[in-house]
């Protein structure tokens, strides 16, 4: 019964290869997020998508790209991967009765090298 | 500005209270967010307050939120060991459902 799911839970790859991580929310929600968290933890917020239209989309590379197939899913695509790349990366969704409030999944660890 | 500033670390003793504070700077929001991280887990919503409100209470957790000066805090009383973790202080931007998250605080609750 898992709400937010994410694959896979830790990738190590090598600079310049080009790498999918998938998320998954079971929850019904309309809107879905990828954050990077950093090795300080600071959490960034780099996409969001609303009914599988893009609505965020912050100051990040072009290498980055997601892809909603639709509402319950929302798969992060990285071209060309750099080592500062290396981060956890957060799929989250909303949608509920709270506004503001987010389910994340567990997280991606991303290790370049 | 959309700066959310919380200090890094925070260490009590099991049994007492731990105040978690943070600052930030635009003051259009509507609520304010408190999320826990736990060791290799997402953050999970804890708690939040309306901009209009002063205090919010839920069991263990006290939110108490001057608007003038900008500053929220979170008070968990009779910290335990389970409630170490580290706490987001949050805001929301605009319309998009966009949270501006502070750097964290991690909590460190000793025996």
């Amino acid at each position: 019964d898992t709400a937010v799911s994410q694959t896979p839970k830790y990738l190590v790859t090598q600079m310049g290869n080009d790498k999918s991580i998938k998320c998954e929310q079971n929850l019904g929600h309309d809107t879905m997020y990828w954050y990077k968290q950093d090795s300080k933890k600071f959490l960034k917020i780099m996409f969001s998508y609303n009914n599988k239209e893009l609505i965020i989309n912050e100051t990040v590379p072009n290498r980055f790209s997601p892809k909603s197939p639709d509402k319950a899913h929302l798969n992060l695509h990285i071209n060309s991967l750099e080592l500062g790349d290396s981060a956890v990366y957060f799929c989250a969704s909303s949608g509920g009765q709270v506004r503001g409030e987010q389910y994340f999944g567990p997280g991606t660890r991303l290790t370049v090298t | 500005g959309e700066d959310v500033e919380q200090s890094l670390f925070l260490s009590v003793r099991e049994g007492d209270s731990s105040v978690i504070n943070c600052t930030y700077t635009d003051s259009s929001s509507t609520y304010l967010y408190w999320y826990k991280q736990e060791p290799g887990a997402g953050l999970q919503l804890l708690t939040y307050i309306f901009s209009n409100m002063d205090m919010k209470q839920d069991q263990r957790l006290t939110v108490l939120l001057n608007k003038k000066d900008k500053h929220l805090s979170l008070r968990i009383a009779d910290t335990q060991t389970g409630d170490s973790a580290i706490y987001f202080c949050a805001h929301g931007s605009g319309n998009t459902g966009k949270l501006i998250f502070g750097q964290g605080t991690t909590l460190q609750v000793k025996p």
